[in-house]
């Protein structure tokens, strides 16, 4: 069975202080790993979708990473308007859906 | 404008009630998808549908239903069979789920559900 882990559940970082979200799975053939955000009461906002390990992509303050087993969101210098509940996703294939993991809500404080 | 809407943004129920959920796309997209949220959680997938006049079942489908006859539209049915309905109702489409650049899933604002 597909499995999707985040960590951690919670993180609160002070305006500026860097850090980095993690989203470790388990599947039996990744076919691509997709990060989103969501706000309160609102619908997820995709971000990224990364395809094979060593992918890299970066939006603004945010860059994803993968691996073999793992990806990394690193969100740098993050500011006050960054808070929210970040989502991980896989897909495997010849599944035709995806399997989420419980999200971490991120905090940053002014 | 393209996008996907869901209506109402909240709904009420008693009790004993089936309600429907609306999900339209404009988006041209063949995949469609129904997700529920409780709090601090993640989404659990309920239905999915890769055609019109055909879908899946997801990993928590029990008491609920689906129809897809329009490629556009994927309603979604609560019915009385589900014990604890309320929670968040999230709506989703892909562009196909063949293909390498195309597996993205793009949400609506979603719809609260309350049983009373």
């Amino acid at each position: 069975e597909d499995q999707v882990t985040q960590s951690p559940e919670a993180l609160r970082l002070q305006e500026g202080e860097s850090s980095s979200l993690n989203c470790s799975y388990t599947v039996s053939g990744l076919r691509g790993l997709f990060w989103y955000r969501q706000d309160p009461g609102k619908g997820p906002e995709f971000l990224f979708t990364l395809y094979s390990a060593g992918e890299e992509k970066e939006k603004e303050r945010l860059k994803a990473t993968l691996t073999k087993k793992e990806s990394f969101l690193h969100i740098t210098a993050p500011k006050p308007e960054d808070s929210a509940t970040y989502l991980c996703a896989v897909m495997v294939w010849d599944a035709g859906k995806s399997t989420f993991g419980d999200g971490t809500t991120l905090t940053v404080k002014p | 404008d393209g996008g996907i809407t869901q209506s109402p943004k909240y709904l009420f129920r008693k009790e004993g009630q089936n309600v429907t959920l609306s999900c339209e796309q404009n988006l041209n997209h063949d995949a469609m998808y129904w997700y529920r949220q409780d709090p601090g959680q993640g989404l659990r997938l309920i239905y999915y549908s890769q055609i019109v006049n055909d879908f899946q079942k997801g990993d928590i489908a029990e008491g609920y239903s689906v129809s897809r006859e329009k490629k556009e539209s994927f309603p979604l049915t609560v019915t009385s069979a589900q014990k604890n309905p309320t929670a968040f109702y999230l709506c989703a489409s892909s562009p196909r789920t063949s293909g390498s650049s195309t597996d993205t899933q793009y949400f609506g604002p979603g719809t609260r559900l309350t049983v009373l």
